[in-house]
């Protein structure tokens, strides 16, 4: 299973708008509304941002979207803050076996 | 507020057993609605999905790991544990344990992560 492919970094302004890509196959991405997106910062769990698709969990700004087509899913941070500065990843359920494929991550930096 | 927190040595021998603990607070691993889960990350790669056990006793294994990995629960410390053998220097990683929801196979809860490396 090969790995879900991101763009390696992505930048942007305080205030602006960034979108990362998530690209996938017809046996991941394209397959299953079950996409998620995390957020890395060093020293700290993981935080889960974004759930199949385009759900929010409980504490996570409105500045955070998802959405889907085809094999491609991507996350919208909008109104950039200093604290989104992070690294990215996406995961995609896989089918049985495989389960879980992630994104490559993308290192997002605010100007 | 759940809470996963990962144990173990930092440094394995080649061939020998890597062996990791992951502690879960504010949470139970006897709840039927979560698989406890086991994920990596090499230097400078990408995620790797390990495998995850479920209360029930059900365990599933990513395919690239060709056996080597073992994952348990341990009901009465409310901890899951992974084994992985015959570790090599590709093994070396970042491990992560987490929780996924069974209704909606989403990772929602991570551990912070513990590097172990492997070398002589």
């Amino acid at each position: 299973q090969s790995a879900l492919t991101q763009p390696a970094s992505v930048s942007g302004s305080l205030g602006q708008s960034i979108t990362i890509s998530c690209t996938g196959t017809s046996s991941d991405v394209g397959s299953y509304n079950l996409v998620s997106w995390y957020q890395f910062h060093p020293g700290k769990a993981p935080r889960l941002m974004i759930y199949e698709v385009s759900k929010r969990p409980s504490g996570v700004s409105n500045r955070f979207s998802g959405s889907k087509s085809g094999n491609t899913a991507s996350l919208t941070i909008s109104g950039l803050q200093a604290e989104d500065e992070a690294d990215y990843y996406c995961c995609s359920y896989a089918g049985s076996n495989n389960r879980y494929v992630f994104g490559t991550g993308t290192k997002v930096t605010v100007l | 507020q759940v809470q996963l927190q990962e144990s173990g040595p930092g440094l394995v021998k080649p061939s020998e057993t890597l062996s990791l603990t992951c502690t879960v607070s504010g949470g139970s691993v006897r709840s039927g609605s979560y698989y406890w889960s086991w994920i990596r990350q090499p230097p400078g790669k990408g995620l790797e999905w390990i495998g995850y056990i479920h209360y029930s006793g059900s365990t599933k294994y990513n395919p690239s790991l060709k056996s080597r990995a073992t994952i348990s629960l341990d009901t009465s410390k409310n901890q899951f544990s992974l084994q992985l053998r015959s570790v090599t220097a590709a093994d070396t990683a970042v491990y992560y344990c987490a929780r996924a929801e069974d209704s909606s196979e989403t990772i929602d809860y991570w551990g912070q992560g513990t590097l172990v490396t492997v070398s002589s």
